[in-house]
C-alpha cells in the first residue's frame, strides 16, 4: 500500500474553503485515492474517492493530477461541524491481498 | 450505502478478564474485515486481517494470543481481548470489504471504547 504524507495539522475559519493535499509517490496503476473523516470516537466516515483528474460529490471535491503523485481534497465552505481529522488512503482496496494503513492525518480545526 | 455495525460501543472490564466486540456487515457480505486500534489523539494502528473460514493474518507487534479474532460467517468477525490489562484500554475499529471486483469504498463500524480497570 502506497505511503501517504499529509499535513498534521490546519486552522480555517467558518466559511472559507478549504484544500489538504495528500502526497502519494509511489501510488500504484491499480490503487485508488480515498479520503475519510474522523471525529472524535467515531469510526471514519468515507468521504470521497477518485482515480485521476477530478471527482465532486455533495460535500467534497477531489483533484488528482495527471501524475497522481499527489491529491487534493476541497471542503467548500466549512463550518465548525468539519472540525475533524482527514485521513488520505491509497490502494487497490478490492484486492485481497491489499492492507488498508492509515497515515497520520490532518486535524482540521475550524473556528467561528 | 454499506453499513458496518460494531457492538458494543463501550465496555468497562476488569483486569483479567476477557472481553468480545463484534463486528457485522448489515447488506453486504464481508469477505476480509479489518482490525484497528486506536489511541488518544493517534491515528488507526491495523491489528489483523481477517479472510472469511480462515485465520486471521495479524500485524507485527500484535499477540495473536491476547487478540482472538474469529471471522465465521460472512457477516460477523468477532475480536476477543483475553486477560485484558489497563494498557489495552483503547478504542477499537472495524472495517469490511465485500466480494465485488471493483473499488467500492471501504466502511467502518463505530467503535468500541475499551477500558480496562
Amino acid at each position: 500500500l502506497a505511503k501517504t504524507t499529509q499535513p498534521i495539522s490546519m486552522d480555517s475559519y467558518e466559511g472559507q474553503e478549504v484544500n489538504i493535499t495528500c502526497s502519494h509517490n509511489n501510488i500504484a496503476t491499480n490503487d485508488y485515492i480515498t479520503w475519510y473523516q474522523q471525529f472524535p470516537s467515531q469510526g471514519p466516515r468515507f468521504i470521497i474517492q477518485g482515480y485521476k483528474t477530478k471527482v465532486t460529490n455533495e460535500v467534497a471535491s477531489l483533484f488528482i493530477p495527471a501524475d497522481r503523485k499527489s491529491s487534493t481534497l476541497s471542503l467548500p465552505r466549512v463550518s465548525l461541524s468539519d472540525t475533524a481529522v482527514y485521513y488520505c488512503l491509497v490502494g487497490a482496496f478490492y484486492s485481497s491481498a491489499s492492507k488498508i494503513i492509515f497515515g497520520s492525518g490532518t486535524r482540521l480545526s475550524i473556528r467561528p | 450505502g454499506a453499513v458496518v455495525s460494531q457492538h458494543p460501543s463501550w465496555v468497562i472490564c476488569k483486569s483479567g478478564t476477557s472481553v468480545k466486540i463484534e463486528c457485522r456487515s448489515l447488506d453486504f457480505q464481508a469477505t476480509t474485515m479489518f482490525w484497528y486500534r486506536q489511541f488518544p489523539k493517534q491515528s488507526l494502528m491495523l491489528m489483523a486481517t481477517s479472510n472469511e473460514g480462515s485465520k486471521a493474518t495479524y500485524e507485527q507487534g500484535v499477540e495473536k494470543d491476547k487478540f482472538l479474532i474469529n471471522h465465521a460467517s460472512l457477516t460477523l468477525s468477532t475480536l476477543t481481548v483475553t486477560s485484558a490489562h489497563p494498557e489495552d484500554s483503547s478504542f477499537y475499529i472495524c472495517s469490511a470489504r465485500g466480494a465485488r471486483t471493483d473499488n467500492s469504498p471501504l466502511h467502518f463500524g463505530n467503535g468500541t471504547r475499551l477500558t480496562v480497570t
